[in-house]
C-alpha cells in the first residue's frame, strides 16, 4: 500500500484552466502539506494543515486553494494557471506538526501551455 | 531553524562507503540534524536524524561532531540505486509549525 498517494501523476493544461490535485495519506497522521519543486529542483513549502486547519501559507497566491476535507486527504486546487506554476507538486504527512519525519508522495509533474 | 552547508556534488564507487558531509555551525541546542534523499522522479525519502548521538538504522549511519557544528552521512556500501540528492536540515523539535527547509543537497552519484 502507498502510504502517501496523489494523482494525477502528470497534469499537461493551458494557461487559465482550474485544476485540482488530490492527495491521500494512510498514515493515520495528522498534518499534511504541499510543497512545490521548481525547474531548478527548490523543494519549497506551500502549504501545512493539521487536523483539517491550515496552519501555514507560505505567501502562496491566492489561486491556490488547499482543500483537507478529513484528515487523511489535503487536496490543491489552482485557479488561472499561468505558465510560471509549472512545477513538480508533492504532498506530504507527518505524525503531528513538530513530526519532520514526513513521508512524501510520488509528485505532480504539472505542466501549463 | 540554523543554515547548512553541503558540497554540490560526489562521486563514489558501488560497494564503498560513501561520507556525505553537512556544516551546521549555528545549530542550537535543541536542533535536530535530519536527512533526506530524492532520487531523481521520486519525493523525498526521509533516512535518519539525530540530535548529537551517533546513529544508525537499515539505510546509514550518522556522526554528529562533538560540538554538534557538523556532520557525516554514512552509505556503508552504496549502490548504484543511492544515487541521488542527499539534504542535510537541522530543525528544532520544538519548532512548532515550522517545516522542512531544504536547500540545495549534495547530489551523489554512484557509479559502477
Amino acid at each position: 500500500d502507498t502510504a502517501v498517494s496523489q494523482t494525477p501523476k502528470y497534469l499537461v493544461t493551458q494557461m487559465g484552466n482550474d485544476k485540482s490535485i488530490k492527495c491521500e495519506q494512510n498514515l493515520g497522521h495528522d498534518t499534511m502539506y504541499w510543497y512545490k519543486q521548481d525547474s531548478k529542483k527548490f523543494l519549497k513549502i506551500m502549504f501545512s494543515y493539521n487536523n483539517k486547519e491550515l496552519i501555514i501559507n507560505e505567501t502562496v497566491p491566492n489561486r491556490f486553494s488547499p482543500k483537507s476535507p478529513d484528515k487523511a486527504h489535503l487536496n490543491l486546487h489552482i485557479n488561472s494557471l499561468e505558465l510560471g506554476d509549472s512545477a513538480v507538486y508533492f504532498c506530504a504527512s507527518s505524525q503531528s506538526v513538530a513530526g519532520a519525519e514526513a513521508f512524501f508522495g510520488q509528485g505532480t509533474r504539472l505542466t501549463v501551455v | 531553524d540554523a543554515k547548512t552547508t553541503q558540497p554540490t556534488s560526489m562521486d563514489c564507487a558501488e560497494g564503498r562507503a560513501a561520507n556525505l558531509p553537512c556544516n551546521h555551525s549555528t545549530i542550537s541546542g535543541n536542533e535536530y540534524v535530519y536527512w533526506y534523499r530524492q532520487i531523481h522522479s521520486q519525493g523525498p525519502q526521509y533516512i535518519i536524524h539525530g540530535l548529537k548521538n551517533n546513529e544508525t538504522n537499515e539505510m546509514a549511519s550518522l556522526i554528529i561532531t562533538e560540538d554538534r557544528k557538523s556532520s557525516t552521512l554514512i552509505l556503508p556500501h552504496a549502490t548504484l540505486r543511492d544515487t541521488a540528492v542527499y539534504y542535510c536540515i537541522v530543525r528544532g523539535l520544538n519548532s512548532g509549525y515550522s517545516t522542512l527547509t531544504f536547500g540545495k543537497g549534495t547530489m551523489l552519484l554512484v557509479s559502477p
